[in-house]
C-alpha cells in the first residue's frame, strides 16, 4: 500500500521567509506525487505534480518541490512567503494505474500560517 | 466557467433523513470520484467511476449509493443519515491514469443534527 506522511500539522513563517513543508512517501512502485492547496471553504487546487519526468518540479504561485528517491521525500518549498499563501497544504500519492482504479492517498495536511 | 461543480454547497439535515449531492464536470474527463474530508481535514476516497462504471468502492457503508447517469455527472445519495456522516464531501474528476491530476469541486458541507 502507498502512503504519505506530512511532518508538522502547523507551520508558521514570517512574510518574506522561506516556506518548507515536508512530505515523505512510502511506495512499492515508482510513485506519482502531488501537492494540493486548500483555501478556507474551498476545494483543492493542484500546486504541482511529480510524474518521473524531472526531479525538481515547479508549480504555481512560486512553489516547487524536489523528488528525492534516496530519502523518499517530496518536500514543498517557496523562497519568499506571501500573506496569500496561508492555507492548508496536502501531499498525495496515487496508487493504481488503470483508468478509474487510481486513487489519491492524502497526507494529514499542513496548515501554513504567515506572520506579517 | 466552473470545471467541477457540486450542489448544494451546504446541507443541514436531521438524522434519519435521506439526501443527495450532485456533481457535474465539463472537462470531458472519463473518471469521477467522491472524497470525504472529516473534521480533522483528513481526505479519503469513497468511490470512483470510469465512464459510468463503478471502479472503486472503498468500504463505505451501503447507505451511501453513488450513481453516474453519464460520464459528466456523478451523484451521491445517502440514506438514513447519521451524526457521523457530517463532513465535507468533494467530487473530483480526472482524465484517468495514475499520473494525471484530479480536479476538485468546491465541496458540500454536510451537517447532520
Amino acid at each position: 500500500a502507498q502512503s504519505v506522511t506530512q511532518l508538522g500539522s502547523h507551520v508558521s513563517v514570517s512574510e518574506g521567509a522561506l516556506v518548507l513543508l515536508r512530505c515523505n512517501y512510502s511506495s512499492s512502485v515508482p510513485p506519482y506525487l502531488f501537492w494540493y492547496v486548500q483555501y478556507p471553504n474551498q476545494g483543492l487546487q493542484l500546486l504541482l505534480k511529480y510524474t518521473s519526468a524531472a526531479t525538481l518540479v515547479k508549480g504555481i504561485n512560486g512553489f516547487e518541490a524536489e523528488f528525492k528517491k534516496s530519502e523518499t521525500s517530496f518536500h514543498l518549498t517557496k523562497p519568499s512567503a506571501h500573506m496569500s499563501d496561508a492555507a492548508e497544504y496536502f501531499c498525495a500519492v496515487t496508487s493504481g494505474s488503470n483508468f478509474g482504479n487510481e486513487k489519491l492517498t492524502f497526507g494529514t495536511g499542513t496548515r501554513l500560517t504567515i506572520i506579517p | 466557467d466552473t470545471a467541477v461543480s457540486q450542489t448544494p454547497k451546504y446541507l443541514v439535515t436531521q438524522m434519519g433523513n435521506d439526501k443527495s449531492i450532485k456533481c457535474e464536470q465539463n472537462l470531458g474527463h472519463d473518471t469521477m470520484y467522491w472524497y470525504k474530508q472529516d473534521s480533522k481535514k483528513f481526505l479519503k476516497i469513497m468511490f470512483s467511476y470510469n465512464n459510468k462504471e463503478l471502479i472503486i468502492n472503498e468500504t463505505v457503508p451501503n447507505r451511501f449509493s453513488p450513481k453516474s447517469p453519464d460520464k459528466a455527472h456523478l451523484n451521491l445519495h445517502i440514506n438514513s443519515l447519521e451524526l457521523g456522516d457530517s463532513a465535507v464531501y468533494f467530487c473530483a474528476s480526472s482524465q484517468g491514469g495514475g499520473s494525471t491530476e484530479a480536479f476538485f469541486g468546491q465541496g458540500t458541507r454536510l451537517t447532520v443534527v
